[in-house]
């Protein structure tokens, strides 16, 4: 079974489209994340949330809104795409930390092309 | 939070071991050292977390001295399968501001050479 899933896989859409990227995962964890991967492999955070609750908003355009309907799922919506979204988006999840091992689970990612 | 620095890129062939080093001068009190590896078109993995001195696991040994301003990855024998882009990270293993926010940096391509 896939701990961390996202959809789609591939998403090639035009600068000014809205689209979104769904999230799901099956390991009971409390706390999940979005993280932006540039071409230069940069691999930066950009949203968690802990039981539904948004605790890290990273510096992210306004276009961007996650949403998190439940604990096991963290969408990602995209507004007015613009050319520099273009990136891989991974969405990984983690135990709430108490003093144990603070690891996180990635899921296969999202490669986003705009045009 | 602190940040890290390690090189951008390391070589090594099969059946060596690999030694990755991480500074991160500015770690705090409570930040442990983390170790992820990523595949090309896969989200990174765990690999290993220590604090202090010495952590061994199936995959990898983290050496880490006394002043913990850094740290060493240890891969032995590495195979044309640890291929792979290696980040370290600190970061606090408990509930806190900083929960959740990893620095991952640009971290180390290791190519294993047959």
């Amino acid at each position: 079974d896939t701990a961390v899933s996202q959809t789609p896989k591939y998403l090639v859409t035009q600068m000014g489209n809205d689209k979104s990227i769904k999230c799901e995962q099956n390991l009971g964890h409390d706390t999940m994340y979005w993280y932006k991967q540039d071409s230069k492999k940069f691999l930066k955070i950009m949203f968690s949330y802990n039981n539904k609750e948004l605790i890290i908003n990273e510096t992210v355009p306004n276009r961007f809104s996650p949403k998190s309907p439940d604990k096991a799922h963290l969408n990602l919506h995209i507004n007015s795409l613009e050319l520099g979204d273009s990136a891989v988006y991974f969405c990984a999840s983690s135990q709430d930390p108490s003093g144990s091992a603070y690891e996180q689970y990635f899921g296969p990612g999202t490669r986003l092309t705009v045009t | 939070l602190a940040k890290t620095t390690q090189p951008i890129s390391m070589d090594s062939y099969e059946g060596q071991e690999v030694n990755i080093t991480c500074s991160h001068n500015n770690i705090a009190t409570n930040d442990y050292i983390t170790w992820y590896q990523q595949f090309p078109s896969q989200g990174p993995r765990f690999i290993i977390q220590g604090y202090k001195t010495k952590v061994t696991n199936e995959v990898a040994s983290l050496f880490i001295p006394a002043d913990r301003k850094s740290s060493t990855l240890s891969l032995p024998r590495v195979s044309l399968s640890d291929t792979a882009v290696y980040y370290c990270l600190v970061g606090l293993a408990d509930r806190g501001s900083t929960l959740g926010r990893l620095y991952f940096g640009r971290g180390t391509q290791l190519t294993v050479w047959p």
